[in-house]
């Protein structure tokens, strides 16, 4: 099963401009951890942020996290036509050796 | 430094046979995790194995099992193949057996079951 769901499951937008992607996760986490992949391949470690945490930056991404609310936001800054990709969010469960991928959000950056 | 390597990258099966997928971790890696991902889904857990054991299981029936071996490489094993099967196999691995951390991925496996 999911752990999260991510919204928008498409976004478009013109290069340059901000992406901004949502998820929501159903239980507990030590962390939450978001990836991107380009067309079907492998997964790409993008950041980590524990659950302690609210908020972290690495070069044009920021990612905060809620949970309050198990919720968390990937914002994509200055976006590039090489940003074109699927991202999704995976939980690191309390306890858990694996992580809970949501089913992505497909972003297409217009050049 | 190679990263993740998993072979085949693509094969075809029919229904009812066995399948055999291979995984070398990331060098100084000794966990390997196998995802399997459907079209257009998230990647969902099959297992994970640590010194040469499974240590935690997905939702996933008998059909599928798998193996590592000593030197850290790790086969997944899929017996009569349903439709269903049909995915993207990724293999990741971790330094270690802790909390789940950032995995490394492999560019895959894609199983197409006729």
């Amino acid at each position: 099963s999911q752990q999260g769901e991510e919204d928008p499951q498409a976004l478009s937008i013109q290069e340059g401009e901000n992406a901004t992607m949502n998820c929501s996760y159903k239980t507990s986490i030590n962390n939450l951890q978001w990836y991107r992949q380009n067309s079907g391949r492998g997964l790409v470690h993008l950041i980590l942020i524990r659950s302690n945490e609210r908020e972290k930056h690495s070069g044009r991404l920021r990612v905060t996290l809620d949970t309050s609310k198990k919720s968390s936001s990937l914002l994509i800054t200055a976006s590039r036509a090489a940003d074109t990709a699927s991202y999704f969010c995976a939980g690191g469960g309390a306890g858990s050796y694996q992580l809970t991928f949501g089913k992505g959000t497909k972003l297409s950056v217009i050049p | 430094d190679a990263g993740v390597t998993q072979s085949p990258t693509h094969l075809i099966k029919t229904r009812g046979q066995q399948v055999t997928l291979r995984c070398s971790p990331k060098s100084g890696h000794d966990t390997v995790s196998w995802y399997q991902q459907a079209l257009g889904q998230g990647p969902q857990f099959i297992f994970q194995y640590y010194e040469e054991e499974e240590r935690q299981r997905g939702n996933f029936p008998d059909r599928f099992s798998g193996h590592q071996f000593p030197n850290y490489s790790s086969e997944l094993n899929v017996n009569a193949l349903l439709l269903g099967d049909s995915a993207l196999y990724l293999c990741a691995s971790s330094p270690g057996l802790g909390i789940a951390g950032e995995l490394f991925f492999g560019e895959g496996s894609r199983l197409t079951v006729l």
